[in-house]
């Protein structure tokens, strides 16, 4: 059973388009984490939130905490080929582990 | 510096055999945790050290699956009368410090393939 599901599940768009991803649970998180993946490669930190309603800029992209902590989403501006792959959000509950979302696969054509 | 970095990249067995994963952490880092990844899913949590102990076993699947850090540095996870089921790309991720919020570092993985 997933307790974090994201959608869409794939995303395929044209460079410069704008596009957002949800990660959505039934359960409270104490942490949230974003992570991108590319092929053959572990998954690479983007960012944590902690604070319900809480919203962080990385450059172009932009990703808000839920205030209730239940749910998050990503969202990219001007999108660029360079996104291109496995968007992952994890969450923390007061425990050491994370769990991993469903995962959406962006591809961004030039 | 050196990143975390697994050994092999590649593994293939066959059904029945036993194998072992090896990870080497970011130097200093005191929490270890291993994933189990399916093609096309999100990693899924199998086990956590603190230092020489594990602190959480729970995602482990069954008892053909355990892990070692006997030195509070590499880790080994084996996997005992491998099956099909078992074929998926393992992660290890090392982290400076416990708890959820921080920031864990992963290694390229190991993929598995069970004939």
């Amino acid at each position: 059973t997933q307790l974090l599901e994201q959608s869409p599940q794939f995303l395929s768009i044209q460079e410069g388009e704008n596009l957002t991803v949800y990660c959505n649970s039934s359960s409270v998180f104490s942490s949230l984490q974003w992570y991108r993946q590319e092929p053959g490669e572990g998954p690479v930190l983007l960012v944590t939130v902690v604070t319900g309603g809480e919203v962080k800029k990385l450059k172009r992209l932009t990703f808000q905490f839920g205030d209730a902590r239940k749910d998050s989403s990503l969202h990219i501006t001007a999108a660029q080929p360079g996104d291109t792959g496995l968007y992952l959000c994890a969450g923390g509950r007061n425990t050491d582990k994370l769990i991993f979302g469903t995962g959406t696969r962006l591809q961004v054509f030039p | 510096g050196a990143g975390v970095s697994q050994t092999p990249s590649n593994k293939v067995t066959e059904k029945g055999k036993y194998v072992e994963l090896r990870c080497d952490p970011i130097s200093g880092h005191t929490a270890l945790y291993w994933y189990r990844q399916s093609l096309g899913q999100g990693p899924e949590f199998l086990i956590y050290f603190q230092g020489t102990g594990a602190a959480d076993d729970s995602g482990l699947p069954n008892d053909r699956f355990f892990a070692v850090r006997p030195e509070g540095s590499v880790s080994t996870l084996k996997i005992q009368r491998t099956e099909r089921g078992d074929s998926a790309v393992y992660l290890c991720a090392s982290s400076p410090r416990q708890g959820s919020y921080n920031e864990q570092f992963f290694g390229p993985g190991t993929r598995l393939t069970v004939l």
